[in-house]
């Protein structure tokens, strides 16, 4: 089955206390980016990839780094996690090397949500 | 500077009714508009999309209408049920001109209720 596939669905962490989220897609897509979800505040882009060791910064990047070292995997890491990260995190990919076209549109795993305290 | 605007953010709606979300944009560059639908615990899945050349667009009980000159663009849900509770985002991009210019551009997203 094609999918997004984003480990662990939930975490609650500790300030400061590095954590990682997986994320890994059998697509074969190009594309794969990094959104968290606020209330009110809709989907917001942190980091995305449009290849194999190219990433770049989409709108709220700060505080996470990112990673893309083979096709299939995109981890979103988090050094030093602070109670403003709380959040829910979501992973997508895309065939279009550009993010998303009229037939290549955005999946997205089933979200991991992070609560650092 | 928010790309999509979203109206309204929550809506109740009476089984079998019709549900409305509103999106304008201000990029006239924009050339792909898709409607994205998520459920609770699920990521968003895409629901339907248009291009700018149609002024509509349906799929079953799901339509887009497209207003290229007040750069808007709205989801209609005829005769609403009580599974089509979820929440909607609206989404624009630049397409097939390289660089980041096929990103997606979210709105803030509709919570949609629908009453049995």
């Amino acid at each position: 089955e094609a999918q997004v596939t984003q480990n662990p669905r939930y975490l609650i962490t500790v300030t400061g206390k590095k954590l990682t989220v997986t994320c890994s897609q059998n697509m074969n897509h190009e594309y794969m980016s990094w959104y968290r979800q606020d209330p009110g505040l809709g989907l917001r882009q942190i980091y995305y990839s449009m290849n194999v060791e190219v990433t770049d910064k989409g709108d709220v990047p700060e505080g996470y780094k990112v990673s893309r070292k083979e096709k299939r995997n995109f981890p979103l890491i988090l050094e030093s996690p602070s109670p403003n990260q709380t959040s829910l995190y979501f992973c997508a990919s895309s065939q279009s090397r550009t993010g998303s076209s009229y037939n290549s549109p955005l999946h997205f795993g089933n979200g991991t949500r992070l609560t650092v305290t | 500077q928010q790309q999509v605007k979203q109206s309204p953010q929550s809506l109740i709606v009476q089984k079998g009714g019709i549900s409305i979300i509103n999106c304008a944009y201000e990029n006239t560059a924009f050339d792909y508009f898709p409607w994205y639908q998520q459920f609770p615990g699920k990521g968003p899945a895409l629901l339907i999309a248009i291009r700018p050349d149609v002024s509509e667009k349906k799929e079953g009980r799901f339509t887009i209408s497209f207003n290229k000159s007040a750069k808007q663009f709205s989801l209609h849900i005829m005769d609403s049920q009580p599974g089509d509770s979820a929440t909607y985002f609206c989404a624009a991009s630049e397409v097939g001109r390289g660089s980041t210019l096929g990103r997606l551009y979210f709105g803030r997203g509709t919570q949609l209720t629908v009453w049995p």
